[in-house]
């Protein structure tokens, strides 16, 4: 079958990092997207991943390993407006389905 | 540039009701979604397109359908609504496939009575 985990909820301070965990089990393999979504509003694209790697992207970084079908996102410097919901989600070969993880609400405090 | 809109934000129809959600785009995007976001779940594709003139169905298609009449406007129609049917609805579209990301639209929160 097809699955993607992240956890539900995290909480962090602002001014630290925190990484958020993604693990997929899907049929084929063709990207790996991460989306922020406020509450109450539409996901916004964050980063994508197709290689194994890091890719930065100022404050954000998303990370991929196809072999372990393991993805994170880390965020530095963590800001109030950070507290968001972020949608794991991969694309899978044959190019039309995207399936989205139910994603990981951050809360950030003060 | 308006991006990715949706009408209405808000709705409320009675179980039986019919209704249609408009989507449109500015961006000339070949491709255009329709997903349900459910609390708890991630979102899922109800129907896609690929363009003007194509509809396919997608992961929950059931109870809804679908047209694409114009590259720019997609349409996702409830012929009989149910309480299942309660949810927040977004649309997004992208350029094409492979590494290219989906815009999405502000959403509709439907609930059916």
């Amino acid at each position: 079958g097809q699955n993607i985990d992240q956890p539900t909820e995290m909480t962090a301070t602002e001014g630290a990092i925190v990484q958020i965990n993604c693990t997929y089990q899907t049929s084929g393999f063709n990207g790996l997207f991460w989306y922020q979504q406020h509450a109450g509003e539409a996901p916004t694209f964050l980063s994508y991943n197709v290689l194994d790697g890091l890719e930065e992207k100022g404050r954000f970084s998303s990370f991929l390993s196809r072999s372990k079908g393991y993805s994170y996102l880390l965020l530095k410097e963590l800001q109030m407006k950070d507290s968001a919901s972020y949608l794991c989600a991969v694309r899978s070969t044959g190019g039309f389905k995207t399936i989205f993880g139910a994603g990981t609400r951050l809360f950030v405090k003060a | 540039n308006a991006g990715v809109t949706q009408t209405p934000k808000f709705r409320v129809l009675k179980t039986g009701q019919s209704m249609t959600l408009l989507c449109a785009q500015d961006m000339n995007h070949e491709y255009m979604y329709w997903y349900r976001q459910d609390p708890g779940m991630g979102l899922r594709l109800i129907h896609y397109s690929v363009g003007e003139g194509t509809t396919a169905k997608g992961e929950v298609p059931d109870g809804y359908n679908v047209s694409r009449l114009k590259k720019q406007n997609f349409l996702l129609g409830l012929e009989s609504a149910a309480p299942s049917q309660t949810s927040v609805y977004f649309c997004a579209s992208s350029p094409r496939l492979g590494g290219d990301t989906q815009y999405f639209g502000p959403g509709t929160r439907l609930l059916v009575l």
